[in-house]
């Protein structure tokens, strides 16, 4: 099945600098790659998203890259906020055929701290 | 948009009693709804994919008869813990996957305390 590693687990970085978040995935057939961030006692929220027909995604502070060939893609926040310390987790889609249909395979978190 | 509701949001409950959570999504309609379950600094757990109108799907080592998902319209699924036990307690999140687009947007969670 998928399995999706994420690194580092913990970031801690200073306001304004930038953090970068890794995840690799072993499904090839993998199509989709969000990105949640989960405050403390709540849900995660969707943050951003990339399809696999795509290598490059940018939202304001955050963007997300894909390589389709490594089967990694990536997270990066620029000029970071104390409002930005949360888990991050990222996700993949699992391939066609899993009896799960669209669930999504999530790696085990980072941790990111931004200290003022 | 996309905003998924949980309720409760959290839940105490004694032994041996049943619980039901609630999970809509309050602007858009989803046809596939899952449940998930995370231990204190943990990853998200999957536990059952539940599609309108028909049975869920459970993953592996997730009792059925436990945890009892019904999703009986486009907006509205819910996970019912039966016979709960010290060691259902956790912090259960739903997810609702959009018609659209397909994005899944996430509840706010239940946090589950059986004494």
């Amino acid at each position: 099945g998928e399995n999706v590693e994420q690194h580092p687990s913990t970031l801690s970085v200073q306001e304004g600098d930038s953090a970068v978040i890794k995840c690799t995935y072993s499904d090839s057939a993998s199509n989709y790659f969000p990105w949640y961030k989960q405050e403390l006692g709540k849900g995660p929220q969707l943050i951003i998203d990339i399809r696999s027909n795509v290598g490059e995604k940018k939202d304001q502070r955050i963007a997300v890259t894909l390589n389709k060939t490594a089967k990694h893609f990536s997270l990066h926040i620029t000029e970071t906020q104390p409002e930005d310390s949360a888990v991050y987790f990222c996700a993949a889609k699992k391939g066609q055929g899993s009896n799960s249909g669209y669930a999504l395979n999530f790696g085990k978190g980072t941790s990111l701290l931004v200290t003022p | 948009g996309a905003v998924v509701s949980q309720h409760p949001s959290w839940v105490i409950c004694k032994s041996g009693t049943s619980v039901k959570i609630e999970c809509r999504s309050l602007d858009f309609q989803a046809t596939t709804m899952f449940w998930y379950r995370q231990f204190p600094k943990q990853s998200l757990m999957l536990m059952a994919t539940s599609n309108e109108g028909s049975k869920a799907t459970y993953e592996q080592g997730v009792e059925k008869d436990k945890f009892l998902i019904n999703h009986a319209s486009l907006t509205l699924s819910t996970l019912t813990v039966t016979s709960a036990h010290p060691e259902d307690s956790s912090f259960y999140i739903c997810s609702a996957r959009a018609l659209a687009g397909g994005a899944q947007y996430f509840g706010p969670g239940t946090r589950l305390l059986v004494l």
